[in-house]
């Protein structure tokens, strides 16, 4: 299994809801991120997981929460986002976060605030 | 001054054309580099690492100067199904992948 798998494909939310993304995989990765892509931007940074642990927070508001439930799983949590978070939030795994390996994607998440 | 730069292009050439695009970092201590490719609304995907001593994959040739933090992606021959935006990509001193704002490559017939 080589696949990062992101769960749900769209979401559209409203400022006041809750809801979480999901991401799965199963390479025995022990690094996983969250990246977040606007339009003809490329992806940035959000955080990074190493082992478990909270190892990179980019300075992102309070209202993005993640968690990670055990090494094959990271979720994010959102609650009370406003429209201009609407964007493309790509999970990613590897290795390690210190190995020289790319990451590998998952297909992203659309995520549409309204 | 942004981490990594990339010409945003686009690059718009004919089937069968070589193609060549440039990257440079800024931070000297980044420690590993790759080149992705992104199709509109896909995910990135690697297309390859690149190494100081250069090194090819089929009709990709990717080339790395330290001394000079450049980065170097050709393509031969290109393929219709080249046409993608091409992201520089550097792991930072912080364990951190930096994306360059990425570079469009339209191959026509």
């Amino acid at each position: 299994d080589t696949e990062v798998t992101q769960t749900p494909k769209h979401l559209v939310m409203g400022m006041t809801n809750k809801k979480s993304l999901k991401c799965e995989q199963h390479m025995g990765h022990r690094a996983m991120y969250w990246y977040k892509q606007k339009a003809k931007k490329p992806p940035e940074l959000m955080f990074v997981y190493s082992y478990e642990k909270l190892s990179i927070n980019e300075s992102v508001p309070s209202r993005f929460s993640p968690e990670c439930p055990n090494s094959s799983l990271l979720n994010l949590h959102l609650h009370a986002l406003q429209p201009e978070d609407s964007a493309l939030y790509l999970c990613a795994s590897s290795l390690g976060q210190t190995s020289n390996y790319g990451y590998t994607f998952g297909s992203g998440t659309r995520l549409t605030v309204v | 001054r942004k981490e990594v730069e990339q010409d945003p292009g686009p690059f718009n050439v004919p089937e069968g054309a070589t193609v060549a695009f440039n990257c440079t970092y800024s931070n000297s201590a980044s420690q590993s580099f790759f080149w992705y490719r992104q199709d509109c609304r896909k995910e990135p995907k690697l297309l390859m690492s690149v190494y100081s001593s250069g090194n090819e994959d089929g009709r990709f040739t990717a080339q790395l100067n330290r001394a000079s933090q450049y980065i170097s992606l050709l393509i031969r021959d290109s393929k219709l199904s080249d046409s993608a935006t091409y992201l520089c990509v550097v792991k930072s001193g912080y364990n951190k992948l930096i994306f360059g704002a990425g570079t469009r490559l339209a191959v026509h017939p």
